[in-house]
């Protein structure tokens, strides 16, 4: 089965600093790769995708591009805010396999 | 908009102790999924339903049983608790037939055995 491996927290940021948080995964075929954040007390809500190799997925100013020759999925953002401070989860999940596989969540704390 | 709706969001139940969490969504998507989420563990799925009328295993299955009760409801139920099961718990939703959509989650069951 799949595996996702990402980077170990928790990471503290001052604001307005530069965001990496590494994932990389092992998988059969080519997985769909996902992001997830999780505010406290909180479900996980869906940050970004991508579906295929090269694609970029980007939302709230968080970017990850789906890198295949070196299966990652790093998840990057320009300027972090305290609104920022979260647990990430990367994901990864097969076409026609519905089970998303998760890393072990990355903790990110943002000090103003 | 609901999307999934988990209840109760906190439990604490003694050694032995019974219970069912409940788990809806309104989106009309075929599979769900309950994960417990522990710490420096990540997620890790319990049981999932491809569709209604469907369950399988996951992960870690032992201790657990699920229900695919219609489309709509999955619940899961700890039939002897034990501490181990102090975890929180979560209920996610997909669309079927691929993994390109990911997943829905709900708000999470927090519970302690004691």
């Amino acid at each position: 089965g799949n595996s996702v491996t990402q980077m170990e927290g928790p990471v503290t940021l001052s604001e307005e600093a530069f965001l990496t948080i590494n994932c990389t995964y092992t998988a059969t075929g080519y997985p769909s790769l996902f992001w997830y954040v999780q505010y406290p007390g909180e479900g996980l809500q869906l940050l970004l995708k991508a579906t295929k190799a090269d694609d970029k997925g980007s939302n709230k100013g968080f970017e990850a591009t789906y890198r295949k020759e070196t299966t990652s999925f790093h998840l990057e953002k320009g300027s972090v805010q305290v609104s920022d401070s979260a647990v990430y989860f990367c994901a990864a999940s097969n076409f026609g396999n519905e089970k998303l596989t998760f890393g072990t969540g990355t903790r990110l704390t943002i000090i103003p | 908009n609901a999307g999934v709706t988990q209840t109760p969001k906190f439990q604490v139940l003694k050694t032995g102790q019974s219970m069912t969490l409940q788990c809806a969504q309104d989106m009309n998507h075929n599979s769900m999924y309950w994960y417990r989420q522990d710490p420096g563990m990540g997620l890790r799925l319990i049981y999932y339903s491809a569709s209604e009328g469907t369950t399988d295993k996951g992960e870690v299955p032992n201790g657990y049983n699920v229900s695919r009760l219609n489309k709509r409801e999955f619940s899961l139920r700890l039939e002897s608790a034990a501490p181990s099961q102090t975890s929180v718990y979560f209920c996610a939703s997909s669309e079927s037939g691929t993994g390109t959509y990911g997943y829905t989650f709900g708000s999470g069951t927090r519970l302690t055995v004691v």
